[in-house]
């Protein structure tokens, strides 16, 4: 399997504002999954978008996918000061899921 | 329905002494994984199993490393002998089918002195 390569590392915005991550990944793969991860806590999944898909929303959270570019993005809308965690996206292919070093989130009030 | 439950949650011990994590995943979730996260290196996949069966342990960093899974609802990974290098959170996650969303539990916090 393949790591997903998460950016930016850190990202620290005001309350409100919309937060976007992206993630690129290096060879073929069936979907892409991206997860939260809370202090302390497991991670958590968001969302999973399909290789044939090119876009999904899942509440405040808008995903893109572009395979001829091997990239994905993470937009969160209308940030809360819960949305505060790291973020990782997981490539999937036939050999399951790798994870890389995620983008941490910081929500200002 | 219970997710996935790890214990212990945190773990405090000297180098040499063996330590053993445990997990038991969602019932009826055929694959279970061992995770292993760090500042440095993120997280790091140790070992895979699906139907109780190991499946992929490439990951695991040497011999010292041992998981095993006697039946569906139990998994076990062992340290022995427990070096500080291995001082890291240590996460079991499972899912029903290999490419599916996992689900993870809240990690065991390990600290060797």
């Amino acid at each position: 399997s393949q790591q997903g390569e998460e950016d930016p590392q850190a990202l620290s915005i005001q309350e409100g504002e919309n937060a976007t991550m992206n993630c690129s990944y290096k060879t073929s793969i069936n979907n892409l999954q991206w997860y939260r991860q809370n202090s302390g806590r497991g991670l958590v999944h968001l969302i999973l978008i399909r290789s044939n898909e090119r876009e999904k929303h899942s509440g405040r959270l808008r995903v893109t996918l572009d395979t001829s570019k091997k990239s994905s993005s993470l937009l969160i809308t209308a940030s809360r000061a819960a949305d505060t965690a790291s973020y990782f996206c997981a490539p999937g292919s036939a050999d399951g899921l790798t994870f890389g070093k995620g983008t941490h989130l910081i929500i200002q009030p | 329905d219970a997710g996935v439950i790890q214990s212990p949650r945190h773990e405090v011990t000297e180098m040499g002494q063996e330590v053993t994590l445990r997990c038991k995943p969602i019932s009826g979730h055929d694959y279970l994984f061992w995770y292993r996260q760090t500042m440095m290196r993120g997280l790091e996949l140790l070992i895979y199993f699906n139907n109780n069966v190991p499946i992929d342990d490439s990951g695991m960093p040497e011999d010292r490393f041992s998981a095993k899974m006697p039946n569906a609802s139990f998994s076990t990974l062992k340290i022995q002998p427990s070096e500080p290098r291995d001082s890291a959170v240590y996460f079991c996650a499972s899912t029903p089918s290999g490419n599916q969303p996992q689900h993870f539990g809240d990690g065991t916090r390990l600290s060797i002195l």
